[in-house]
């Protein structure tokens, strides 16, 4: 089955502290694996993405960590900032799904000042 | 650019009306996805689209709901008889290509319905 497992679910952490988001999927033909941020009342957005030819990829403040046989992958947040708050999810894209994305749960973090 | 557009962003329908979702997607993007958010979950795919084509509908319910994306005019997410288990927040994303993955998606703000 085509599932993508996140946890925590809600995470509180100071402002300049590093929320760390995971995520765990199943199934071993993804090969696309992005991050997106949700304000209330948005969209989703995508934020950073990686494919599984890498162990890590960085893009400002966010860095994006994967391990390929464990079949896992993180989001953290360096430096975070109150402006950061939203909620995050990761997905995960196999080949040849016609770009269908399997998201997970979701992620609510609040960056305290 | 005007970025993916849907409308309405509310919409408030009695149990058993229909609902009509509309989006526009980016110019340029030939491929039009919607997903379906219930409250404090993560979006689930529920039809891919390409002008007056479904691609995969395999996460649509198969009673009540319908979709389109005719040549001329925005994609078309349709519910019939609407039940309250159909309250969620619907979003519309499009991509200029299929690439295999999914990256080139852009979403947009969203539908939010609500049955009463």
């Amino acid at each position: 089955q085509q599932q993508v497992k996140q946890s925590p679910q809600s995470l509180i952490v100071q402002k300049g502290g590093i929320p760390i988001i995971n995520c765990a999927y199943e199934n071993t033909a993804f090969d696309y694996f992005p991050w997106y941020q949700q304000f209330p009342g948005k969209g989703p957005a995508l934020l950073i993405a990686i494919r599984p030819d890498v162990s890590e990829k960085k893009e400002g403040r966010f860095t994006i960590s994967f391990n390929k046989s464990a079949k896992q992958f993180s989001l953290h947040i360096m430096d975070s900032q109150p402006g950061d708050s939203a909620t995050y999810f990761c997905a995960a894209s196999p080949e040849n799904a016609g770009n269908m994305l399997t998201f997970g749960g979701g992620t609510r973090l609040m960056v305290k000042p | 650019n005007a970025g993916v557009m849907q409308n309405p962003r509310h919409l408030v329908r009695r149990r058993g009306q229909e609902a009509r979702l509309r989006c526009s997607p980016m110019k340029g993007h030939s491929h039009v996805y919607w997903y379906r958010q219930l409250p404090e979950e993560g979006l689930k795919f529920m039809v891919y689209l390409q002008k007056e084509n479904i691609i995969d509908e395999s996460g649509m319910p198969k009673e009540r709901f319908s979709a389109e994306f005719p040549k001329e005019g925005p994609s078309i997410l349709r519910i019939q008889q609407v039940v309250r288990g159909d309250s969620a927040a619907y979003f519309c994303a499009s991509s200029p290509r299929m690439t295999g993955t999914g990256d080139g998606y852009t979403f947009g703000s969203g539908t939010r319905l609500t049955v009463v």
